[in-house]
């Protein structure tokens, strides 16, 4: 069992949906991250929150929308997808580092998304 | 080109054998060197760490290694099982921005 839990773990929508990915840990990490995954490739960040406010936006498109409601809350808001987002959705966490950014200690299993 | 490097691409292993997996970077300076298992439908688990002025870290029977002189770091896995294989990625955080950057990975097949 991972210690940062995401769900759905299975998410199947058509464009014009709107939905969100969750993501909670209590590990006590200040710091918690979104990485969309491609098969066979790395994750690639999306963005990243410390102490609860969004320090990194990877230029993402804002049909991605990110909330960090507490310390232990993670959410991905989404909205008029793209076939080209399904993806695997990660969620990590880590204590913040320097800077405010660390590197993600704890990976959940991740949401798989598929946009019809 | 990619920061950091990983080679081969792919392996395949027959079970009880080692390996032993690379990792080039270029990012400089960096804060620490994390290799990751990532299994199949799974998230990745961080497997070691390193400072940048550690030399080796082990995990059971996963032994990293960095070289900050050839700015190499490896990963070997000793007698090898089914259930190693995965995708093994290698990550550096770099010191200035904070911000990770991540190895395209090499997939590890143990065969039996």
């Amino acid at each position: 069992d991972t210690e940062v839990t995401q769900t759905p773990k299975h998410l199947v929508m058509g464009m014009t949906n709107k939905k969100s990915l969750k993501c909670e840990q209590h590990m006590g990490h200040r710091a918690m991250y979104w990485y969309k995954q491609k098969a066979k490739k790395p994750p690639e960040l999306m963005f990243v929150y410390s102490y609860e406010k969004l320090s990194i936006n990877e230029s993402v498109p804002s049909r991605f929308s990110p909330e960090c409601p507490n310390s232990s809350l993670l959410n991905l808001h989404l909205h008029a997808l793209q076939p080209e987002d399904s993806a695997l959705y990660l969620c990590a966490s880590s204590h913040p580092g320097t800077g405010g950014v660390g590197q993600p200690q704890h990976f959940g299993d991740g949401t798989r998304l598929s946009i019809l | 080109k990619n920061q950091v490097e990983q080679s081969p691409q792919s392996l395949i292993i027959l079970e009880g054998k080692n390996c032993t997996l690379q990792c080039n970077y270029t990012v400089s300076p960096f804060s620490n060197l994390r290799w990751y298992k990532q299994d199949t439908g799974r998230g990745p688990v961080s497997l070691t760490i390193m400072t940048f002025s550690e030399n080796t870290k082990s995990n059971g029977r996963y032994t990293a290694t960095l070289d900050a002189d050839t700015k190499q770091s490896s990963l070997h896995i000793t007698a090898s099982q089914l259930s190693d294989s995965a995708s093994y990625i290698c990550v550096l955080r770099r010191t200035n921005a904070g911000k990770s950057t991540f190895g395209d990975g090499t997939t590890l097949t143990v065969k039996p």
